[in-house]
């Protein structure tokens, strides 16, 4: 069954370093997406991903995180320097139907922590 | 701004037992709820996608219900087995058409043998 893969499965970093997280989405889904889970918190959106461009965004996003689909097939999530606080759980999520019609479908996501 | 909530935090049953898990929502005007399972320390496997014009949803054991009106959905879990302990996580989807979803904190469900 097609899955949506992420790498790496853990990252630990430095304060004031920069990550990058990396997902295939499922081969002919068209819509993307980034959302983080703190540890023991909900399940939050960062942002989505349609035909290039960013559809919305989560007051989360700031200027320090970007997102790009650099070929057909990765998706990648960059925090250009992380803080403490961005120590979480990042899921990508994947959709072969716009918006709100589409059924979600989540890898098994990228742990992050920040020292 | 849309709440999501889901009662209990936690649960715990014999196997065997049938059961439910709540979720409720603020906001009324939802265009449809994903019901989605987490195993620790992993990712949200979709288990159900309800749209707002139905009123329930089953795959095998399970079985979800949407109640727009009084902002609720249950899932419905028959004949629990040791393998079905996780946490549930319901979302839905807003007024946004992004694909953006509300999430709530989820039910810990332990069924013991």
């Amino acid at each position: 069954e097609p899955e949506v893969t992420q790498t790496p499965s853990h990252q630990v970093t430095q304060m004031g370093q920069e990550v990058i997280l990396r997902c295939v989405p499922i081969s002919n889904h068209l819509y993307f997406y980034w959302y983080r889970q703190i540890l023991g918190q909900k399940v939050e959106f960062l942002v989505s991903f349609y035909n290039n461009e960013i559809s919305e965004k989560s007051e989360i996003f700031d200027d320090q995180f970007s997102v790009e689909r650099p070929d057909g097939s990765n998706f990648t999530l960059k925090i250009r320097s992380t803080k403490l606080e961005d120590s979480a759980m990042y899921f990508c999520a994947s959709s072969p139907k716009a918006g709100r019609a589409g059924e979600l479908f989540f890898g098994e996501g990228s742990r992050l922590t920040v020292l | 701004k849309q709440e999501v909530t889901q009662i209990p935090a936690a649960l715990s049953v014999p196997e065997g037992e049938n059961l439910v898990l709540n979720c409720s929502f603020t906001d009324s005007a939802i265009y449809n709820l994903q019901w989605f399972r987490q195993d620790p320390g992993k990712g949200l496997t979709s288990l159900l996608l309800i749209q707002s014009s139905q009123r329930e949803q089953t795959s095998g054991r399970l079985n979800a219900s949407l109640d727009k009106s009084s902002g609720r959905s249950t899932l419905y879990i028959a004949a629990s087995q040791p393998g079905d302990s996780a946490t549930y996580l319901c979302a839905v989807h807003g007024s946004s058409n992004t694909g953006k979803l509300i999430f709530g904190q989820g039910t810990t469900l332990q069924v013991k043998p």
